[in-house]
């Protein structure tokens, strides 16, 4: 069975700090990797991907993978309480095979 | 371009019928996704239909079927609805070519 962990939160922090969402796979052989936000009520919606290990960083959001860890997780500078979602990991084994989710991490940004 | 839609958004039934939702993904796009997403579970995925067939499926019961019509709308349909039904049900767009998707608004399914 294919596992996709994320701690549920809630994670606080105050505006204009950074956000650490963490993220741990059980397939070994998992190649993508996604973050999504998703706001109470509405759908999810992709902030990002990673393929290869390292960083990646995308305006103030940077995404890490390490496979050899089987960890992936989302930085995200100067937190606005526009910030405040549920944060979902996403892990695709192989092209064409399903995604996997995490439960989502809750983040509240503190004004 | 068009996000993807799903309508109804917003559905109340009760236990024993059946239902149909419906998703028409991005334009050009021939995967659809479907995904039933509750506070218990969270998001798990049922299928996904590209080009017509379905090329993935999860770990639900055969009360959940779907299908794609050659423009790429899908539809699910559950039968025989349980109480247990009552869920976010999201679609997802892609081409089906590469890995990122993206979500509809979603259909609000509550079953008395």
């Amino acid at each position: 069975q294919k596992e996709v962990e994320q701690n549920s939160g809630p994670l606080s922090v105050p505006e204009g700090a950074i956000a650490s969402l963490n993220c741990t796979y059980s397939d070994r052989g998992s190649q993508s990797f996604f973050w999504y936000r998703q706001y109470s009520g509405k759908s999810p919606e992709l902030i990002m991907f990673i393929y290869s290990n390292g960083d990646k960083e995308d305006g103030r959001f940077t995404a890490q993978l390490n496979k050899a860890s089987q960890y992936v997780s989302l930085l995200i500078r100067d937190s606005q309480p526009s910030d405040s979602a549920t944060y979902l990991c996403a892990v695709q084994t192989n092209y064409g095979q399903n995604f996997v989710f995490g439960p989502g991490t809750r983040l509240s940004v503190l004004p | 371009k068009a996000g993807v839609t799903q309508t109804p958004r917003y559905l109340i039934k009760t236990r024993g019928q059946q239902v149909t939702l419906s998703c028409s993904p991005i334009s050009g796009h021939r995967s659809v996704s479907w995904y039933q997403q509750t506070p218990g579970q969270g998001l798990q995925f049922l299928f996904e239909y590209f080009s017509e067939t379905q090329r993935n499926k999860g770990n639900f019961p055969g009360r959940f079927s779907g299908r794609q019509f050659s423009n790429s709308r899908s539809e699910m349909n559950v039968s025989t609805l349980e109480l247990g039904d009552s869920a976010l049900y999201l679609c997802a767009s892609s081409t089906g070519f590469s890995e990122t998707q993206y979500f509809g608004p979603g259909t609000r399914l509550l079953v008395l």
